[in-house]
């Protein structure tokens, strides 16, 4: 079953605007949290934020914050004073059920974000 | 900061040679998982480890794959005979237990199989 829906095709934006990458997520469970990760070119996979389903504040890391909306099942990143180091591959990723030793994530397909200078 | 380690960078193998991938996760971690990106494609888990023991497997985690822990810093997963579809980007990851037990991911490994 799809977890986790990013439907986006590649985002642009102009450097030092805000932008929103869509993410929606399918689980039944009330326990659970939510990832976005940043992969540029490089490769590797970078921890942005992450977002509870108990938390009734929406989660924020600097230029990062999450706009989630529980009964719509999203969580958006948005990303604001974008710059041209943002360009990569962003993925959301959900952990079903509480944290503990089970904690795998389920990733979405990823959307790519270029910033125009 | 800490940081989780992998080597190497990039394996080429022949079809049917084994190989294994090292990960040194964050040291005071204590959850571990591997994961891999086929070229273009989502990040799939394929296990996660926890006290020297699986916690849970992927069914794309068959038995030609295994995991150790041999000592207390390095964490292996180990390839008995490669297929083409073996070809991937596999990451190590590893988190400690806390209320978001967020999970640090390596830089990757890239393991070419021809």
């Amino acid at each position: 079953a799809q977890k986790i829906t990013q439907t986006q095709p590649g985002m642009f934006v102009q450097e030092k605007e805000a932008v929103t990458l869509d993410c929606t997520y399918d689980t039944s469970d009330q326990s659970y949290g939510l990832f976005w990760y940043k992969q540029p070119s490089s490769g590797e996979m970078i921890f942005l934020i992450y977002q509870g389903s108990y938390d009734e504040q929406n989660a924020t890391e600097g230029r990062y914050s999450l706009n989630f909306q529980k009964a719509r099942k999203s969580a958006n990143l948005v990303i604001s004073a974008s710059q041209l180091g943002d360009s990569a591959m962003y993925f959301c990723a959900i952990r079903i059920g509480p944290a503990g030793a089970n904690s795998k994530l389920t990733f979405g397909k990823g959307i790519t974000l270029s910033v125009r200078p | 900061e800490p940081e989780v380690t992998q080597t190497p960078s990039h394996q080429v193998t022949q079809m049917g040679q084994e190989v294994i991938l090292r990960c040194v996760p964050i040291s005071n971690h204590l959850y571990f998982y591997w994961y891999r990106q086929i070229l273009g494609q989502k990040v799939e888990f394929l296990v996660s480890f926890y006290n020297n023991e699986i916690s849970e497997k992927s069914e794309i985690f068959d038995d030609q794959f295994s995991v150790e822990r041999p000592d207390g810093s390095n964490f292996t997963l180990k390839i008995r005979s490669t297929k083409l579809e073996d070809s991937a980007m596999y990451f190590c990851a590893s988190s400690y237990h806390r209320s978001t037990d967020t999970q640090y991911f390596g830089p990757g490994t890239r393991l070419t199989v021809l």
